[in-house]
């Protein structure tokens, strides 16, 4: 069956423009959660929806990160006014259930700011 | 935020030798995972563990949730050449209700290289 898709799979963009990453999420799956992973490093949280409850965006590192879900499926993580800093992966996962231990990950969306 | 700490960084080994990584924290977690990851790919998760004490296995793969639920260790036996890739543990709370909480913690990786 089909896995967390992501796209897209690059992204190179300029200092001070938004972009915009796309997650879809396997079939069924009421929990999706975005990461981001810099060169070398473990995976940092940055939100979770779950089902209709408010999204935990705990993790979220500015307000220039934002991230949407509609209709309980497909999410959208959307960056404004990017920076060097923020040049990473930025992977996405879903899962079955409320307790969200197997998380299923899609191949990540690599973005570079120049 | 908060990482685990994951020891060793990295390994070289030999073909065929057993491998052994692990993971500790100041703080309990619910569930305990372990995921590999190859280049260019997302984590794939490998094994979960769900209590404390628990020892479970996945072909070569062993893996324990400490008694103290602060700390995991992975082992792999007789290694092969596609073992090569970097290994993550993860961590996972529980929320007030006891079930566990989505959010992941995820360690720094340990780089595995298989030498034939």
């Amino acid at each position: 069956g089909a896995g967390v898709s992501q796209s897209p799979s690059n992204k190179v963009t300029e200092k001070g423009k938004d972009v915009e990453l796309r997650c879809d999420p396997i079939s069924g799956h009421t929990a999706l959660y975005w990461y981001r992973q810099s060169l070398g490093q473990g995976l940092e949280f940055l939100i979770y929806f779950q089902g209709n409850s408010a999204p935990d965006k705990s993790g979220l590192p500015s307000d220039r990160f934002s991230a949407e879900r509609t209709g309980g499926s497909v999410s959208t993580l959307t960056i404004q006014r990017t920076q060097q800093e923020d040049s990473a992966v930025y992977l996405c996962a879903s899962s079955s259930d409320l307790g969200g231990y197997e998380q299923y990950f899609g191949p990540g969306t690599r973005l570079t700011v120049t | 935020g908060q990482q685990l700490n994951q020891s060793p960084q990295s390994m070289f080994i030999q073909e065929g030798e057993d491998v052994s990584m692990n993971c500790t924290s100041s703080s309990i977690f619910n569930t305990w995972l372990w995921y590999k990851q190859d280049p260019g790919e997302g984590p794939v998760l490998l094994i979960a563990l769900y209590k404390a004490g628990e020892l479970t296995s996945n072909g070569r793969l062993t893996a324990q949730f400490g008694i103290t639920r602060k700390d995991s260790f992975l082992n792999i036996s007789a290694s092969i050449p596609s073992d090569v890739g970097i290994y993550f543990c993860a961590g996972q709370r529980a929320n007030a209700g006891g079930t566990s909480y989505g959010k992941l913690t995820f360690g720094q990786g340990t780089i595995l290289t298989v030498h034939p």
